[in-house]
């Protein structure tokens, strides 16, 4: 069971970017798919997109145009930036990690979760 | 936009018998992609209890069962405890969304 720990501004003002930063311990980040989902205050959870190792992606259509998660192996980190921000984008951010298994995949490890909060 | 359709909340009396039903469509569970379930207690992160329709995690109590059958899938939680109090998530695969759904989520109380 590998340990994910977000961090990153916990208030950013609207139409800006929001930047989280999500560091892998006890595990190699290598082999694995790694996921951004997040929850809105009294809300559902939605997934935002996920990044391989290698570097590909894949992004939720309702975000894709503002949404780019990158990784960086060597330092066992994965990142996501939002832009153009508006209040809906108030949520605890987590990061997780994909265990596919057959085409089919589940989130084993979490965060704790990361709140941003979009107010000016 | 969840595409996975949960009850928003399920109750029932401790030792009681629960279920919580997740309904999807051709785009997705009846796709064939496999049904995950999570649970989450308020103020903390989603953990996992079922994966792969029916299969318990190392340390999971097998008091929690999950099946598909079709466009839906289901979680059951038999002799319910005060600890089972949380919110439930349904999750799988959209071909439509290219990407993962969750449910819209289940709140159980213990009575």
């Amino acid at each position: 069971q590998v340990r994910l720990q977000e961090s990153g501004p916990g208030l950013v003002k609207p139409s800006e970017t929001l930047s989280l930063t999500c560091t892998v311990s006890g595990g190699s980040i290598n082999g694995h798919y790694w996921s951004w989902i997040r929850q809105p205050p009294g809300k559902g959870l939605e997934w935002l997109g996920y990044i391989y190792y290698s570097g590909t992606t894949n992004y939720n259509p309702s975000l894709k145009s503002r949404v780019s998660i990158s990784i960086v192996t060597s330092k066992s980190q994965f990142s996501l930036k939002l832009n153009s921000v508006t209040a809906a984008d108030t949520a605890v951010y987590y990061c997780a990690r994909d265990n596919c298994r057959g085409g089919s995949c589940h989130f084993d490890d979490w965060g704790q979760g990361a709140l941003v909060t979009v107010s000016s | 936009q969840s595409v996975l359709t949960q009850p928003p909340s399920v109750s029932g009396a401790p030792g009681q018998r629960v279920t919580i039903s997740c309904t999807g469509s051709r785009s997705n569970i009846g796709a064939g992609f496999d049904v995950h379930w999570y649970q989450q207690i308020p103020g903390t992160a989603p953990k996992l209890l079922i994966f792969g329709n029916s299969n318990r995690p190392s340390g999971v109590p097998d008091r929690f069962s999950g099946s598909k059958s079709g466009t839906a899938a289901s979680l059951a939680i038999t002799g319910l405890q005060a600890e089972d109090e949380a919110d439930y998530y349904c999750q799988s695969f959209d071909t439509g969304l290219s990407g993962y759904v969750f449910g819209t989520g289940t709140t159980v109380t213990v009575l």
